[in-house]
């Protein structure tokens, strides 16, 4: 039983798209996150985000909004992709508490703009 | 600085050899601090975590916290062709607006059969 899945899994699309990416999770948590993975490797935090307070990291555009229809699921919604935006992203979540230090982490999502 | 350092690699062992991934960090208000794994393609697994200085131990796998000298390690014992992977360090610390993740960029393993 998946605890944190992402949909899709790959997403090809052209440049000046509007796409977004779903994250659902059924662990009981309260905070989500969206990750960026760069060609590096390394993970690069997005948004975090509990039913109380979105957390914004200020590099990220304003192209990439997270929207949160309820508590275990946090889509991402980017519009007029752009040839950078390739790359693969990855949801999260973990529990605000803490006794629970551990984010658990979805599949990822590879997009590729082209 | 950067807040987490970890060599990239790539580091190739041959099979049974005992490995030694390691990070660093700067920010002294990390308490946890945690191993993942990744797959190539697969999202980054959980492999060990541990709270402030000291040892952990789980088959194979122990992760060392050394908050004096902002240095962790995790080593692998007997490594396997299966435990070729990229292995991230992370770190978190509790700030006013929740637990804040630091990750290092991860170490790319080949355990060569």
């Amino acid at each position: 039983d998946t605890a944190v899945s992402q949909t899709p899994k790959y997403l090809v699309t052209q440049m000046g798209n509007d796409k977004s990416i779903k994250c659902e999770q059924n662990l009981g948590h309260d905070t989500m996150y969206w990750y960026k993975q760069d060609s590096k490797k390394f993970l690069k935090i997005m948004f975090s985000y509990n039913n109380k307070e979105l957390i914004i990291n200020e590099t990220v555009p304003n192209r990439f909004s997270p929207k949160s229809p309820d508590k275990a699921h946090l889509n991402l919604h980017i519009n007029s992709l752009e040839l950078g935006d390739s790359a693969v992203y990855f949801c999260a979540s973990s529990q605000e508490d803490r006794m629970n230090t551990e984010a658990f982490f979805g599949q990822g999502t590879r997009l590729t703009v082209v | 600085q950067k807040e987490v350092e970890q060599d990239p690699g790539p580091l190739s062992v041959p099979e049974g050899a005992i490995v030694s991934l390691n990070c660093t960090y700067s920010n002294s208000a990390f308490q946890y601090f945690m191993w993942y794994r990744q797959y190539s393609r697969k999202g980054p697994e959980l492999l060990m975590y541990t709270y402030s200085s000291g040892n952990k131990e789980d088959g194979r796998f122990t992760a060392q916290v050394d908050k004096s000298s902002k240095y962790i390690s995790l080593f692998i014992r007997d490594s396997q062709p299966s435990d070729s992977a990229t292995y991230l360090c992370a770190m978190s610390a509790w700030d006013n607006y929740g637990q804040n993740f630091v990750f290092g960029p991860g170490t790319r393993l080949s355990v060569l059969p």
